[in-house]
C-alpha cells in the first residue's frame, strides 16, 4: 500500500535532549512537509522540501532541522533550542511536479517533553 | 496575504441533522480549496478540493462544498450527519508561494454529534 508513514506514534523525551522524528513515504512524491499541531491553532508549517538536497524553513522553523537526504524521506529533528517542544507532528507529501496543491498526511507523532 | 478563517471554533449537531462548516479565504488569485478531516490522534484525510470548473464538488463520506467567489467562501455540507463524522475539520487554501506549492490551514472546526 501506497502512503506516509510516521515513527513513532508517541515520543517522551527529557528537556535538552534533541529528538528525531521519522516520516517516510512510497508515493514518489517529489515534495514534503513537516507541520507543527497545537490545540485551537491549526497546522504550522516548520520545513518543506521539494526536492532531494533542498529544503526551506517554513513559518515556524525555529529550534528545528531537516535533512532530505533520499526522495523517500524527510527527518525532522527538535533540538534543545525549541522552547515548547511538546505538541503534535505532521508530515505530508504532495507530487509538485504536476503543480499539485494537493497533500498526503501520515497519522502523526505526539512528542511530549518534560 | 493568503488566509483562511474558519469562525466556528466548535459546533455541535444532532445525528441525521444537516450540517453546514463555514470556511473564508483571503488570496489574489484563483483559489486552490481544500477540506480536510481528523479524528482524534490521526493525520487528516482529504475530504473534498476545488481547482477550477463547477462551483459545487462533491467528496468522500457525503460531503459537498460550494466554491463562491463573490463572498470568498467555501463551506463544507452534509445533508445526513452520521455518528462517525465527528471529528475536526480544516479548511485550506493552495497558495505559490518562495517557489513552492504550500497550503495554509484554518484553525480547524471541531463537530460534536450527538444521538
Amino acid at each position: 500500500d501506497g502512503g506516509i508513514t510516521q515513527s513513532p506514534k508517541y515520543l517522551f523525551r527529557k528537556e535538552g535532549q534533541n529528538v528525531t522524528l521519522s516520516c517516510e513515504q512510497n508515493l514518489n512524491h517529489d515534495a514534503m512537509y513537516w507541520y507543527r499541531q497545537d490545540p485551537g491553532q491549526g497546522l504550522r508549517l516548520i520545513y518543506y522540501s521539494q526536492i532531494v538536497n533542498d529544503f526551506q524553513k517554513g513559518d515556524i522553523a525555529e529550534g528545528y532541522s531537516v535533512s532530505r537526504e533520499k526522495k523517500e524521506s524527510f527527518p525532522l529533528t527538535v533540538t534543545s533550542a525549541q522552547k515548547n517542544p511538546t505538541a503534535f507532528y505532521l508530515c505530508a507529501s504532495s507530487a509538485s511536479r504536476q503543480k499539485s496543491y494537493e497533500q498526503y498526511f501520515g497519522p502523526g507523532t505526539r512528542l511530549t517533553v518534560t | 496575504a493568503q488566509s483562511v478563517t474558519q469562525p466556528d471554533i466548535h459546533i455541535t449537531v444532532s445525528e441525521g441533522a444537516s450540517l453546514e462548516l463555514r470556511c473564508n479565504y483571503s488570496y489574489g488569485a484563483t483559489p486552490y480549496l481544500f477540506w480536510y478531516v481528523q479524528s482524534p490522534g490521526q493525520g487528516l484525510q482529504l475530504l473534498l478540493k476545488y481547482f477550477s470548473g463547477d462551483t459545487l464538488v462533491q467528496g468522500i463520506k457525503g460531503f459537498e462544498a460550494e466554491f463562491k467567489r463573490s463572498q470568498s467562501s467555501f463551506n463544507l455540507r452534509k445533508p445526513s450527519v452520521h455518528w462517525s463524522d465527528a471529528a475536526e475539520y480544516f479548511c485550506a487554501v493552495g497558495a505559490y508561494q518562495t517557489g513552492a506549492n504550500n497550503l495554509f490551514f484554518g484553525t480547524g472546526t471541531r463537530l460534536t454529534v450527538i444521538p
